[in-house]
């Protein structure tokens, strides 16, 4: 298996742009959770979906964060506009079922700059 | 909501023993799971614990005291490969982290 696939690995952009980052969770899995590790904060979860549907947003910090999940194979999340304060590790990972029990895997991360 | 506490770092020589313990406050608690994340890496699984008492696998080990909502993680016969960070979390709809915990191995 090819496991939690995301991209871009590294982006560097400028205060105010648009930042898209995309995931590709392992087939078969049903849970994607979007998570945000930096020093100060650790390990955030900033989302997740079922089958598709976001069930808990609550750790989106604020309006310019967005997530979706048109299909089962695709997710992205999506920054407008950045702020230098975003910068930070964004990890995808999926899970058959809930985690009570079942291992999430994660992909590499995709590490954002935001200048 | 849902807090966990564990040291910030600890460190040990190669072939020491070191237990990293974690206590949480939650509400539907399922489990406690143990991450470990390399540096410039993503987490990984280690282990799991649903009910109280001690899970083996391999050089590591991971209890769970419901009652105390308190779990550990043991590394033993520490390798350097093992410097890295480990996190508890908190198993149920979603995965909960703790802030984690920076292991340093010295030869």
């Amino acid at each position: 298996d090819a496991g939690v696939i995301q991209s871009p690995r590294h982006e560097v952009t400028e205060m105010g742009q648009e930042v898209t980052l995309r995931c590709k969770p392992i087939s078969g899995h049903d849970y994607l959770f979007w998570y945000r590790q930096t020093m100060m904060r650790g390990l955030e979860l900033l989302i997740y979906f079922n089958n598709n549907v976001p069930i808990d947003d609550s750790g989106m910090p604020e309006d310019r964060f967005s997530a979706k999940m048109p299909n089962a194979s695709f997710s992205t999340l999506k920054i407008q506009p950045s702020e230098p304060r975003d910068s930070a590790v964004y990890f995808c990972a999926s899970s058959y079922r809930d985690t009570g029990g079942n291992t999430i895997y994660f992909g590499e991360g995709s590490w954002l700059t935001v200048v | 909501g849902q807090s966990l506490e564990q040291p910030s770092e600890v460190t040990a020589v190669e072939g020491a023993i070191v237990q990293i313990n974690c206590t949480y406050q939650t509400s539907g608690f399922y489990g406690l799971s143990w991450y470990q994340q390399h540096d410039g890496g993503a987490p990984t699984f280690l282990s799991y614990n649903a009910l109280d008492g001690l899970e083996e696998t391999g050089r590591f080990s991971s209890f769970l005291s419901r009652s105390d909502s308190y779990g550990y993680l043991l590394l033993q016969e520490l390798q350097m490969k093992d410097s890295a960070s480990y996190f508890c979390a908190v198993a149920g709809n979603k995965l909960t982290f703790g802030g984690g915990t920076r292991v340093l191995v010295k030869p």
